[in-house]
């Protein structure tokens, strides 16, 4: 079965923390899509990043990196130096392809991270 | 500008009322899905749709209906809505090869079903 376990429901921690997000996923399948996404309290869905099961390569961008381990299925998010506009629930997401062509996203159950002054 | 629309943003109705939650991208996009969103259940997938005329289930279709007329639009119908589907629904398209980019989510609409 396809899945995404997010088994960090919230996090709490003091501005200029590091702080890792944890996502592990599973799946059968060798072609398959990870995602990152950001929902902060004004509701509306944020795209973080892509990766694609091929590309191992950790990633940074500004504070945010990802640690991409098929070795242990995980593919966790690190905000460095958090700031209080981090604040928000992210969520990991699996993207497979079904038999027949189509594919269907999954998304964990959320982190909520509430970065205080 | 670069979007998914989805009407109405928030709505009360009453059981067994039929309505209907329009989608709408201007992205070109062959890709679009619907999900809902729970307290402590994420975001689960109704309905989605890899091109026009082409619908399937996602993973909790019970109680929706979809149709894919044109490529644009995508619209979420409850036939005969019940309070278990008070929940904020969100709208998504994405591209890439094989449609496996990134998706791109309308605002979200919030239904209360009473």
């Amino acid at each position: 079965a396809q899945k995404v376990t997010q088994a960090q429901t919230e996090i709490s921690v003091v501005e200029k923390e590091d702080v890792t997000l944890d996502c592990v996923y599973e799946t059968r399948d060798t072609t398959y899509y990870l995602f990152w996404y950001k929902q902060p309290p004004s509701g509306e869905l944020v795209f973080l990043i892509r990766r694609n099961s091929f590309d191992e390569q950790n990633e940074i961008s500004g504070r945010y990196s990802w640690n991409f381990q098929k070795s242990t299925s995980s593919f966790n998010f690190t905000i460095t130096a958090s700031q209080v506009v981090d604040s928000a629930v992210y969520f990991c997401a699996l993207r497979y392809i079904l038999t027949g062509g189509g594919n269907k996203l999954t998304f964990g159950t959320g982190t909520q991270l509430k970065v205080e002054l | 500008e670069a979007q998914v629309t989805q009407n109405p943003r928030y709505l009360i109705t009453v059981t067994g009322k039929k309505l209907t939650v329009t989608c709408s991208q201007n992205m070109n996009h062959e890709y679009m899905s619907w999900y809902r969103q729970d307290p402590g259940l994420g975001l689960r997938q109704i309905y989605y749709s890899m091109n026009v005329e082409v619908t399937d289930k996602g993973d909790v279709p019970e109680g929706y209906k979809v149709s894919r007329k044109e490529k644009r639009n995508f619209p979420l119908i409850l036939e005969s809505p019940s309070p278990n589907q008070t929940s904020l629904y969100f709208c998504a398209s994405s591209t890439g090869a094989y449609n496996t980019g990134e998706l791109f989510f309308g605002e979200g609409s919030r239904l209360t079903v009473l």
